[in-house]
């Protein structure tokens, strides 16, 4: 089965609602990694997460290694976070990602 | 900082032609992965390389071949392009400590076989 579940698969939101994004891992894993990927495909590292909660702006992400899950909240969303945000977990040189949420926010 | 670059942005083949992809960077980090992104989904490993002429075969190395000539480049090659194959390649990077992997990744490569 796919180690990397990521929920929901897409998310429909008006401009200022806040947005939660999950990840569950089925193996246990090192560390984990969430990105933004524009429409054109170009991929933005957002956090390299291996525990706890880190944020950036409008952005919150929250590692808990030992639940396997992680989440990424937006805040008071933007037109512009629209895109496809991917989790990915780390195993030794290698990244197993998530199949992906794709964000929509309309005005 | 640093970045990574790819060539070409876009590739058109034809069925059954042997193509090649380029990525170069310059963060000088050992690890130098390639991925595959088809529609809709998320990436898979198709070859990775921990060190300057070293290969690691990912899930989906069948029907590639890479090659690590130096340690700010890295190729993938498309043995036999399958007609109607499309997908984006996404070339990456990383630190040589295990304890910290944190990958940056190239533009990408979009490849449509005619």
């Amino acid at each position: 089965g796919q180690q990397v579940q990521q929920s929901p698969a897409s998310l429909v939101l008006q401009e200022g609602e806040n947005a939660e994004l999950q990840c569950n891992f089925s193996t246990s894993l090192n560390s984990m990694q969430w990105f933004y990927q524009r429409p054109e495909g170009s991929l933005v590292s957002l956090f390299y997460n291996p525990s706890g909660t880190k944020q950036s702006g409008r952005l919150t992400s929250t590692t808990v290694i030992k639940e396997r899950r992680s989440s990424l909240h937006i805040s008071s969303s933007q037109i512009t976070d629209s895109g496809t945000y991917l989790c990915a977990m780390e195993r030794i040189y290698q990244l197993i990602w998530g199949s992906g949420t794709k964000l929509i926010i309309k005005p | 900082g640093g970045i990574i670059t790819q060539t070409p942005k876009f590739l058109i083949g034809q069925e059954g032609q042997k193509l090649t992809l380029k990525c170069q960077q310059n963060f000088n980090h050992d690890t130098m992965y390639w991925y595959r992104q088809d529609s809709g989904k998320g990436l898979r490993l198709i070859y990775y390389s921990i060190t300057e002429n070293d290969l690691q075969k990912g899930d989906l190395s069948e029907g590639y071949d890479a090659s690590r000539e130096k340690k700010s480049s890295f190729s993938l090659t498309v043995t036999s392009a399958q007609k109607n194959e499309m997908a984006v390649f996404l070339c990456a990077s990383s630190r040589d400590r295990v304890n910290y992997a944190e990958q940056f990744f190239g533009p990408g490569t979009r490849l449509t076989v005619l």
